[in-house]
C-alpha cells in the first residue's frame, strides 16, 4: 500500500496569515491527489483534485500544487471558517490511502 | 443538488451483522462509481470498498475484505453495505462519497455519515 505523510500534524496561526500543508506519497502516484477538509462534527468536504484542480465551489484562496510524491495545500489567508483539519488522499493506486491529517487551530 | 444520506447504523454486538444505506439524489447515480469510507473516532479516513456503475468492478480493502459486501439499485438510486462478522474496531462513522475519475475512488461529494457502533 502507498503510505500518506503529512506534516505538521498540526499547526497554530493567526487569522490573515498564509498556512501551507505538505503531503508526501511513499512512491510516485503523478497527479492523482485529492485534499479535504474536517471540521469537528462533520463529513469531510472535497477541496482540490488531480493536485490542483479546485473543486466547484471551493474558494480561490484554495491551492494545490505537486507531482510524483510530494505535494502542498496553500490557504492563502487564513479565516475564522477555515479552521480545521485537512486530509490528502491518494487515488492512483488501490487501495486508495489517506493522509493522517493535519489540524489547523488557532493561535 | 447532490445529496447523499446513509442510514442503518446503531449498536450491535461482536459478531453480529448490520446493513447500511445510501440514497443517493441530485444526479444520475448509475453513472458514478460509489465508495463506503469510514472513520473510527478521534481517528483519520479509511477507504472501505468501491463499486462500479454496472456492478462489475468491486474493490474491497484487506481489512473488510470478506467480511463486509457493496452492492447498488441503481433504480433506486441506492448503495449499501452488508457487514457481517463485526469487531469493535469496526466501530467508526461511516460515509458513502460519489466516485469520480477512472478508479473512481476520490469522493467529490460525501454524505452526512452513519455512527455504527460495536459493543457487548
Amino acid at each position: 500500500d502507498i503510505q500518506m505523510t503529512q506534516s505538521p500534524s498540526s499547526l497554530s496561526a493567526s487569522v490573515g496569515d498564509r498556512v501551507t500543508i505538505t503531503c508526501r506519497a511513499s512512491q510516485g502516484i503523478s497527479n492523482y491527489l485529492a485534499w479535504f477538509q474536517q471540521k469537528p462534527g462533520k463529513a469531510p468536504k472535497s477541496l482540490i483534485y488531480a493536485a490542483s484542480s479546485l473543486q466547484s465551489g471551493v474558494p480561490s484562496k484554495f491551492s494545490g500544487s505537486g507531482s510524483g510524491t510530494d505535494f502542498t495545500l496553500t490557504i492563502s489567508s487564513l479565516q475564522p471558517e477555515d479552521f480545521a483539519t485537512y486530509y490528502c488522499q491518494q487515488y492512483n493506486n488501490y487501495p486508495p490511502t489517506f493522509g493522517p491529517g493535519t489540524k489547523v487551530d488557532i493561535k | 443538488e447532490v445529496q447523499l444520506v446513509e442510514s442503518g447504523g446503531g449498536l450491535v454486538k461482536p459478531g453480529g451483522s448490520l446493513r447500511l444505506s445510501c440514497a443517493a439524489s441530485g444526479f444520475i447515480f448509475s453513472n458514478y462509481i460509489m465508495n463506503w469510507v469510514r472513520q473510527a473516532p478521534g481517528k483519520g479516513l479509511e477507504w472501505l470498498s468501491s463499486i462500479s456503475t454496472g456492478s462489475n468492478y468491486i474493490f474491497y480493502a484487506d481489512s473488510v475484505k470478506g467480511r463486509f459486501t457493496i452492492s447498488r439499485d441503481n433504480a433506486k438510486n441506492s448503495l449499501y453495505l452488508q457487514m457481517n462478522s463485526l469487531r469493535a474496531d469496526d466501530t467508526a462513522v461511516y460515509y458513502c462519497t460519489r466516485g469520480l475519475g477512472s478508479s473512481g475512488w476520490y469522493g467529490d461529494y460525501w454524505g452526512q455519515g452513519t455512527l455504527v457502533t460495536v459493543s457487548s
